[in-house]
């Protein structure tokens, strides 16, 4: 495999369950993100992982959970959503170096209902 | 003032004309400069990547750097239909650690 890879591609969810999406870079970069996607809305930045350290939280609810195990996966976890959390989920890994980053690629994201 | 700015469009050009998508950033510093192009339930892609000032020619794909205007842009030369996109630009900043900043996104639309 090469790139990033997310799973599931796709995940109808209740609002009342537990479920995690799953991301792996096999890139070797030392950074990774997770952004939302809503429908005809821009990226918004969630978790920013840099050298496994999470180092941006942005405002995001305490029902998403972020875990970072190791430089090459990424995990978000997700529990009591509500039915505007239903967006498209995309994970990017980037190399971050002294002089900044390098090109950050995508997964293909993960396409989240909450009913 | 919004970290990475673009004007969200849409933008319309006829085929095979030129395309010039624009983008302005907060930070002084940055370094590392973006294109990415997004169809409509895909994820984004990188297209373009520059780094000094000046241009940066790839094939129909010329990147414009100026950093002290604090400005960068893409033209797309010949457009195509296919090319009909959202276009993000992404600039890194270093905000006690680097990350990568995204616009808004430019929409084009590519007539026949």
């Amino acid at each position: 495999e090469t790139g990033v890879t997310q799973t599931p591609r796709h995940l109808v969810m209740g609002m009342t369950n537990k479920k995690s999406l799953k991301c792996e870079q096999h890139l070797g970069h030392n950074a990774m993100y997770w952004y939302k996607q809503s429908a005809k809305k821009p990226l918004e930045l969630m978790f920013v992982y840099s050298l496994e350290e999470r180092v941006e939280n942005n405002s995001v609810p305490s029902r998403f959970s972020p875990e970072c195990p190791n430089s090459s996966h990424l995990f978000l976890h997700l529990h009591t959503l509500q039915p505007e959390d239903s967006a498209l989920y995309l994970c990017a890994s980037s190399q971050v170096r002294g002089g900044g980053n390098t090109e950050a690629f995508f997964g293909q994201g993960t396409r989240l209902t909450v009913v | 003032q919004k970290e990475v700015e673009q004007n969200s469009g849409p933008l319309s050009v006829p085929e095979g004309a030129i395309a010039s998508l624009n983008c302005t950033y907060s930070d002084r510093v940055s370094q590392s400069f973006f294109w990415y192009r997004q169809y409509s339930g895909k994820s984004p892609e990188l297209i373009m990547s520059i780094y000094s000032n000046g241009d940066k020619e790839d094939g129909r794909f010329t990147a414009q750097l100026n950093k002290a205007s604090q400005y960068v842009s893409l033209l797309i030369r010949d457009s195509q239909p296919s090319d009909s996109a959202t276009y993000l630009c992404a600039v890194n900043m270093n905000t006690g650690f680097q990350k990568l900043v995204f616009g808004t996104g430019t929409r084009l639309l590519v007539s026949p």
